[in-house]
């Protein structure tokens, strides 16, 4: 079974600073890893996907994220934060098969950006 | 506009009561989705409907039932609610049932059993 483990549970930063999230999977074959934000008493929004392909992924709001086979990581990363991305963010996984659509979840990391 | 409603927003509950939670989607999507959401657990998928008509279990099914009698509506039951199922209540969808599709949340119910 695939697992899903994001290794900060709260991350400050500063405005304008670069911040990385990091997640790690494990899985035995191949694997769709997602990364969702939270605002505060909001759904979730999906910030970028990697299915196959280029290993870094652009998604929206100037977030980026690289797949990294060798080390099982999918970490996060933005240049340069403003406080509108204060919220939670989820790191997610499939493997496919007759795991269709079932997503596993990371515990979430709380991303505060301070003035 | 498009997208998932989810009802009621928020609801306290006595433990022993019957409780409904709905959720509507209106861009025909075939596959949804229960997820309840926990303080440092992230979000655990309860039961999920890859179509109309069929529904499974997922990592945390008990105590909680689902039906999808159509496309739209996928409403979860907790039949005698205890304290443990205090959460807050995701429903989402997605087009299809391949992994790669994105799944699209509902704005959440926050649910308190005492």
């Amino acid at each position: 079974a695939q697992s899903v483990t994001q290794l900060d549970s709260q991350v400050p930063v500063f405005e304008e600073a670069p911040v990385e999230l990091r997640c790690n999977y494990s899985s035995s074959v191949s694997v769709y890893l997602f990364w969702y934000v939270q605002y505060p008493n909001q759904g979730l929004q999906l910030l970028l996907k990697y299915l196959s392909g280029s290993t870094l992924v652009k998604g929206i709001n100037g977030f980026e994220a690289e797949f990294n086979k060798s080390q099982t990581s999918f970490h996060l990363r933005k240049p340069s934060v403003h406080i509108s991305d204060t919220a939670e963010y989820f790191c997610a996984g499939t493997t496919g098969g007759t795991s269709y659509g079932k997503l596993t979840f990371g515990q979430g990391t709380i991303l505060t950006v301070h003035p | 506009i498009a997208g998932i409603t989810q009802a009621p927003t928020s609801q306290i509950l006595a433990a022993g009561r019957r409780m409904t939670l709905r959720c509507t989607q209106d861009m025909r999507h075939n596959a949804m989705y229960w997820y309840r959401q926990d303080l440092g657990l992230g979000l655990r998928l309860i039961h999920y409907s890859n179509t109309a008509g069929t529904t499974g279990k997922g990592e945390v099914p008990d105590g909680y039932s689902v039906s999808r009698a159509n496309t739209d509506d996928f409403p979860l039951t907790l039949a005698s609610a205890v304290p443990s199922q205090t959460s807050v209540y995701f429903c989402a969808s997605s087009e299809g049932v391949s992994s790669y599709n994105e799944q699209f949340f509902g704005p959440g119910t926050r649910l308190t059993v005492l």
